[in-house]
């Protein structure tokens, strides 16, 4: 149990287009979504929060209008990338936290590599 | 403030060996705490967590941590490495105040035969 995708794995777009890539918890219910971005040999940077049915919670320096988030369900959120630049290629990853789970644990999906040419 | 430090940002063991991957913590409350693994250009699998019940933890493939409040450690064990071991190993701490995770830097798990 437990599982998260992401669609697609990879992606390449040319700068200045838009890229949508969705997260689904596919056997709970996830009341709380995140998104990292990873760079090469790095950790985990958080971008934003998301619970269904209200407004993603940004983290500082994080461009809101250039990474749009919706989380329309209890087992979907997307991120959209606007207006993609070079600089936006990274390892994409969503993590969705299950609502009747008492531990903090977060299932994180297998994450979508993004390069903007 | 809440925080994770992760000491050794590569480690190199023996097939065979005993892998020891160091996490330390700082938090004002009980914490909740999370060793993740990860394979390249893949996301994160849990291997195991704390939460105030033992304190030494058994996780997933042959992992396992102890809980040393006295050290604020969460060190990562397991007794005999396998080549499949070698990966990026994250120690996280569940922040209830900002409710997100926070991740350590990582260590890089190699091992030779």
């Amino acid at each position: 149990g437990a599982v998260v995708s992401q669609h697609p794995s990879r992606v390449i777009c040319k700068s200045g287009t838009s890229v949508k890539i969705e997260c689904r918890s596919l056997d709970f219910q996830a009341t709380t979504m995140f998104w990292y971005r990873q760079f090469p040999k790095q950790s985990l940077m958080l971008m934003a929060t998301s619970n269904e049915g209200s407004k993603a919670t940004y983290e500082q320096g994080v461009e809101k209008d250039k990474f749009l988030i919706n989380h329309a369900s209890l087992t979907l959120s997307t991120l959209t990338v606007t207006s993609a630049h070079p600089e936006d290629s990274s390892f994409y990853i969503c993590s969705a936290r299950a609502a009747a789970r008492e531990t903090r644990e977060q299932y994180f999906g297998p994450g979508t590599r993004l390069t903007v040419t | 403030a809440q925080s994770v430090t992760q000491l050794g940002s590569h480690v190199s063991v023996s097939e065979g060996a005993l892998v020891l991957l160091r996490c330390n913590y700082s938090s004002s409350v009980p914490p909740y705490l999370f060793w993740y693994v990860q394979y390249p250009n893949q996301g994160l699998q849990l291997l195991l967590k704390y939460t105030s019940a033992a304190t030494l933890v058994k996780g997933i493939n042959g992992f396992e941590a102890e809980f040393k409040k006295s050290e604020t450690s969460f060190h990562l064990t397991k007794p005999s490495a396998h080549m499949s071991d070698a990966a990026e190993y994250f120690c996280a701490l569940f922040s209830g105040g900002y409710n997100k995770l926070i991740f350590g830097a990582g260590t890089r798990l190699a091992v030779h035969p």
